[in-house]
């Protein structure tokens, strides 16, 4: 299957400051990118859209000024965490999709463990 | 996209098979009904996806009944490595991978 690469894969920074994540489709183009979030003993919860050259779409309740994301190449999508605070410690994770029409797959990356201290 | 609905927990013992069942009373006609395996901090990783009827691959079989309100996954002689969460999602071709995950299944194999 396609491969879906984040990094880091985990960081701990200190509270007020921005955090930057990279996802990154390696061996195939992916126009639509997704962010999740995902807290301990919870499920998966989708964050945005990321779609190449166009802004993200944010699912409700999501702050779209804290929760930054730039999809500027067919093989990158990048999250950033601004002002970060401990309640935004959490696992997030990526995914993009090889489209094969009905039969789509969606492929996730390894997730970026976020501490903020 | 459906919504679902699955056992919380499972527990088995390793060399049993297991079948975790997923009740998607809601699924529209367009979607496809998919399997994902998660282990602890890390990412979902794609086990089985079918329509209707039973898919089997390597790792699981799925089965669907006819009128696609529920399906079955089924792990044949599962070991320790097995233990994760599953989750079952109802996954639309033209969302280009937009999934909206439920609660998912926690299983526990043990010795």
């Amino acid at each position: 299957g396609a491969v879906v690469s984040q990094h880091p894969s985990w960081v701990i920074c200190k509270s007020g400051t921005s955090v930057k994540i990279e996802c990154r489709s390696l061996d195939f183009q992916a126009t639509t990118m997704f962010w999740y979030r995902q807290f301990p003993k919870q499920s998966l919860m989708l964050m945005a859209t990321s779609n190449e050259g166009s802004k993200a779409t944010y699912e409700q309740g999501v702050e779209k000024d804290k929760f930054l994301i730039n999809h500027a190449s067919l093989t990158l999508s990048t999250l950033t965490v601004t002002s970060a605070h401990p309640e935004d410690s959490s696992f997030y994770i990526c995914s993009a999709s090889s489209d094969r029409g009905p039969d789509t797959e969606a492929f996730f990356g390894q997730g970026t463990r976020l501490t903020v201290v | 996209l459906a919504k679902t609905t699955q056992p919380i927990s499972m527990d088995s013992y390793e060399g049993q098979e297991v079948n975790i069942t997923c009740s998607h009373n809601n699924i529209a006609t367009n979607d496809y009904i998919t399997w994902y395996q998660q282990f602890p901090s890390q990412g979902p990783r794609f086990i089985i996806q079918g329509y209707k009827t039973k898919v089997t691959n390597e790792v699981a079989s799925l089965f669907i009944p006819a009128d696609r309100k529920s399906s079955t996954l089924s792990l044949p002689r599962v070991s320790l490595s097995d233990t994760a969460v599953y989750y079952c999602l109802g996954m639309r071709g033209n969302q280009g991978g937009k999934l909206i995950f439920g609660q998912g299944t926690e299983l526990s194999v043990k010795p």
